[in-house]
């Protein structure tokens, strides 16, 4: 099937720590997608890979994507209040010659004061 | 301006009500989405539309009926809802509709329409 496992599922940190979350896909994919969500609203997107040893950074958030394109992970450093949130990994699989996007399960992740 | 508008915000309706949710979009981007989400539970694609023209259903039920009149509007008409249905409804463009031979392009989503069928 085509999934993507997101761990941890969810992630409770104290501000200033830094984080890691990861997404793994058991196929190649094409392109990788990093989303935050608050609850009950849209999607933030935040960044995309789609090149096999990509490193992006926004900020304090920092994304990768393995030499394979099966595994990416979101670092984020000095975690704050405001990175609190649901983080969605996104990535484009065939189906039928389209490639919509589809999810994983979502980490939440709590910053503690 | 990257900026995808739903409305309504929130929408309750009974079983045997008729509404539609809508989704626009200004950026010129000529692939549009609707997702389903329920509560702690990741996105579910349900429709893509390309250059207009829906290019998958992802066996979606026929109470669920889209519609894209044009390049920077998507609706989804409901009718004959279940309560099972109440759930997040996202919609999402992107600049080009997804591909097999290229590594497709970033989605901006809406901010969803709340919906509770009673």
């Amino acid at each position: 099937s085509q999934e993507l496992e997101q761990s941890p599922q969810s992630l409770i940190v104290q501000e200033g720590k830094n984080l890691t979350i990861n997404c793994t896909s058991s196929k190649t994919l094409y392109g990788l997608y990093w989303y935050k969500q608050k609850y009950g609203e849209g999607l933030i997107f935040l960044m995309m890979l789609q090149k096999g040893g990509e490193e992006k950074s926004h900020e304090k958030i920092t994304a990768k994507l393995d030499e394979k394109k099966q595994q990416s992970s979101l670092h984020i450093t000095a975690s704050q209040p405001s990175h609190a949130g649901i983080y969605l990994c996104g990535a484009d699989f065939p189906i039928s010659g389209n490639t919509p996007l589809v999810f994983g399960k979502g980490t939440r992740l709590s910053v503690i004061a | 301006d990257t900026e995808v508008t739903q409305t309504p915000k929130h929408l309750v309706m009974g079983m045997t009500n008729k509404k539609s949710l809508k989704c626009e979009q200004h950026m010129g981007h000529r692939a549009m989405y609707w997702y389903k989400q329920k509560a702690k539970k990741p996105p579910e694609l349900m429709f893509v539309y390309s250059y207009e023209k829906l290019s998958i259903n992802e066996s979606v039920p026929s109470r669920f009926s889209p519609e894209c009149p044009n390049s920077s509007l998507l609706n989804l008409h409901l009718h004959a809802l279940q309560p099972e249905d109440s759930a997040l409804y996202l919609c999402a463009s992107s600049l080009l509709p997804p591909r097999a031979d290229d590594g497709g392009s970033e989605a901006f989503f809406g901010q969803g329409t709340r919906l509770t069928v009673v």
